[in-house]
């Protein structure tokens, strides 16, 4: 089975500007979690999806958004880019309802000029 | 809301020591808790888990974790350090539902 794709690896936006991010999940998981990884700071949490429908929601802005397709691919937006989002965006995938294991992409690396 | 405390954003152990790395919990509803691993320019792996039953976990690579609920504490030991132990290491909670927590890691550092 392929694992969690995600992409692209690496971006560069300036601020004011906004950004794509895609996740592929494992065949069969119909959950997606979105990460923000930054120094520090550990994993903020900033979404699930379950069946195209977001379960959960992290405390971030509304400029974060995401969805997820009836594949159970999912993309996360982020609009008017701050230098602050610069961030690696991880994105998991969920096995069984609970997530009682997640499996992680490698990421996205974004960085905000 | 749940939430987890790492104790420790960096622990050095030598190669052949006892690795130990501590997690407390906040949950409103018994949890289910969690160990990812992180290795250099690579997403997380889960080492071992807890969502019911023996409350002592064995994981990969030899490494363990008990959950005592009266402590609310789910710390990873690993009985002798190697090397390729050196990563980042997050403790994660979730209250059953679908919504996982992490720390903010532990860097793990061996000495040769």
């Amino acid at each position: 089975k392929a694992g969690v794709t995600q992409t692209p690896r690496y971006l560069i936006k300036t601020r004011g500007q906004q950004v794509t991010l895609s996740c592929s999940p494992i065949s069969g998981h119909r959950s997606v979690s979105w990460y923000q990884q930054t120094p520090g700071q550990g994993l903020q949490f900033l979404f699930e999806y379950f069946s195209e429908t977001q379960r959960n929601k992290g405390n971030f802005p509304g400029r974060f958004s995401g969805r997820q397709f009836s594949n159970s691919r999912s993309e996360m937006n982020v609009s008017t880019l701050e230098l602050g989002d610069s961030a690696l965006y991880l994105c998991a995938s969920g096995e069984g309802a609970t997530n009682e294991k997640l499996f992680f992409g490698s990421g996205t690396q974004l960085s905000v000029l | 809301a749940q939430s987890v405390t790492q104790l420790g954003s960096h622990v050095s152990v030598s190669e052949g020591a006892l690795v130990l790395l501590r997690c407390n919990y906040s949950s409103s509803v018994p949890p289910y808790l969690f160990w990812y691993v992180q290795y250099p320019n690579q997403g997380l792996q889960l080492l071992l888990k807890y969502t019911t039953g023996a409350t002592l976990v064995k994981g990969i690579n030899g490494f363990e974790a008990e959950f005592k609920k009266s402590e609310t504490s789910f710390h990873l030991t690993k009985p002798s350090a190697h090397m390729s132990d050196a990563a980042e290491y997050f403790c994660a909670v979730s209250d059953r539902g679908d919504k996982i927590i992490f720390g903010k890691g532990t860097r793990l550092h061996i000495l040769p």
